[in-house]
């Protein structure tokens, strides 16, 4: 059974201070995908990272995928209150279809 | 920006009925794909599907779950005969290459009673 662990389940932080989130595997994903997820609405594609050691930026928001391509991280600098949400990553495997599995998701709380 | 249309937003439905989920995919996608999620719980991926057939399908999607695509615009899931563990939210999601860049749609809540 594939599984994607993610740490921290839940964070509590001040506004202004850094953070990252991890994703981690015993799998290899020939994509590892990050999303954000509002309450009763569906997950919104943050990024896709695709080659072993990639690095991504979007805005304050860093995404790495590991070297062996079965572990990843999310790092936001600055963190606002804006970033409050629940933040998911999903590796997809192309096992002849596309079969996404999804972690449990970290729930981020930035306080003003 | 271009977006995934799901319809009904909420469905309540009896145990044993049928029950037809509508999703509208990105015109230009080529790959649509089912999920679900139950309250509290993690998305969990259902099936996807590529040129007009299931290319996967995990193990939720057992005999009561079918998929079509009727036309060239609509993707639906229906469920034979509902239980009450099938309430759940769930969640139509489509993309223009396999497992790369998926765009979910805002879900049907669906509640057996």
């Amino acid at each position: 059974t594939q599984l994607l662990e993610q740490s921290p389940q839940f964070l509590s932080i001040q506004e202004g201070e850094n953070l990252t989130v991890y994703c981690n595997s015993s799998s290899v994903f020939s994509s590892l995908q990050w999303y954000r997820q509002e309450p009763g609405e569906g997950p919104v594609l943050l990024v896709t990272v695709v080659t072993g050691g990639e690095v991504k930026k979007l805005k304050r928001l860093t995404f790495q995928f590991g070297d062996a391509r079965k572990d990843s991280s999310l790092h936001i600098t600055a963190a606002q209150p804006g970033d409050t949400g629940l933040y998911l990553c999903a590796g997809a495997r192309n096992t002849g279809g596309f079969k996404t599995i999804f972690g449990a998701g970290t729930r981020l709380f930035v306080k003003a | 920006e271009p977006e995934v249309t799901q319809t009904p937003s909420h469905q309540v439905t009896q145990m044993g009925q049928e029950v037809i989920l509508r999703c509208v995919p990105i015109s230009n996608h080529l790959y649509f794909y089912w999920y679900r999620q139950i309250l509290g719980q993690k998305v969990e991926f259902l099936v996807s599907f590529y040129n007009n057939e299931i290319s996967e399908k995990s193990e939720i999607f057992d005999d009561q779950f079918s998929v079509e695509r009727p036309d060239g615009s609509n993707f639906t899931l229906k469920i034979r005969s509902t239980k009450l563990e099938d309430s759940a939210m769930y969640f139509c999601a489509s993309s223009e290459e396999g497992g790369y860049g998926y765009t979910f749609g805002s879900g049907t809540r669906l509640t057996v009673v």
